[in-house]
């Protein structure tokens, strides 16, 4: 079947102006993640959600950045007010409970955003 | 292509004994390695990484990781497992050039008592 989905696939974004980013998880998966990965940096955790709750908001950076899953499928990310900093490839990843030994983690193929 | 290869989808060890994870990956650029550990209802937490220092790379919770180039290989290994130790591994690759991140499928650590 289908994978994770993000869209755009590439985002360029000038300074100060909000993004976007989609996460379509596998279908019937409950639990959904949020990473980025910044030049040369690691991964990086943001957020996960366990349907559509958020039980780990820790790796959010700021208060600029926000999540929301509807339904307990899609979600997005937003961006406000962008940084050159936000520049990055943002990753997401579901599983089908969030943990189990039949709940491989799937990764999307990111989203890259560049802000000028 | 480039590729990573995380030979084992499930490893078990009784606690106290040591622990390898096998990663071989398959790159025409000089590649950034990561091992990550995903556990319980947690996002992916970074093990260690190299980026073409030393060749051994001392990551946290007692994992250490060796690069060698000749095999293609950067395993990750731990003297004495804990139960804590019970996650998901995943062997990551960064391509130098373009930034393009490649992961390995994973593998499920179990710890025996």
């Amino acid at each position: 079947g289908a994978g994770v989905s993000q869209s755009p696939s590439n985002k360029v974004t000038e300074k100060g102006k909000d993004v976007e980013l989609r996460c379509d998880p596998i279908s019937g998966h409950t639990a959904l993640y949020w990473y980025r990965q910044s030049l040369g940096q690691g991964l990086e955790f943001l957020i996960y959600f366990q349907g559509n709750s958020a039980p780990d908001k820790s790796g959010l950076p700021s208060d600029r950045f926000s999540a929301e899953r509807t339904g307990g499928s899609v979600s997005t990310l937003t961006i406000q007010r962008t940084q050159q900093e936000d520049s990055a490839v943002y990753l997401c990843a579901s599983s089908f409970s969030g943990f189990s030994d039949n709940s491989p983690l799937h990764f999307g193929n990111g989203t890259r955003l560049t802000v000028t | 292509a480039q590729s990573v290869t995380q030979l084992d989808s499930h490893v078990s060890v009784s606690e106290g004994t040591p622990v390898l994870l096998r990663c071989n990956y398959s790159s025409s650029y000089s590649p950034s390695l990561f091992w990550y550990v995903q556990h319980p209802n947690k996002g992916l937490q970074l093990l260690l990484k190299y980026t073409s220092a030393a060749t051994l790379v001392k990551g946290i919770n007692g994992f250490e990781a060796e690069f060698k180039k000749s095999e293609t290989s950067f395993h990750l290994t731990k003297p004495s497992a804990h139960m804590s130790d019970a996650a998901e591994y995943f062997c990551v690759v960064i391509l130098n050039r373009d930034d393009k991140i490649i992961f390995g499928k994973g593998t499920r650590l179990h710890i025996l008592p």
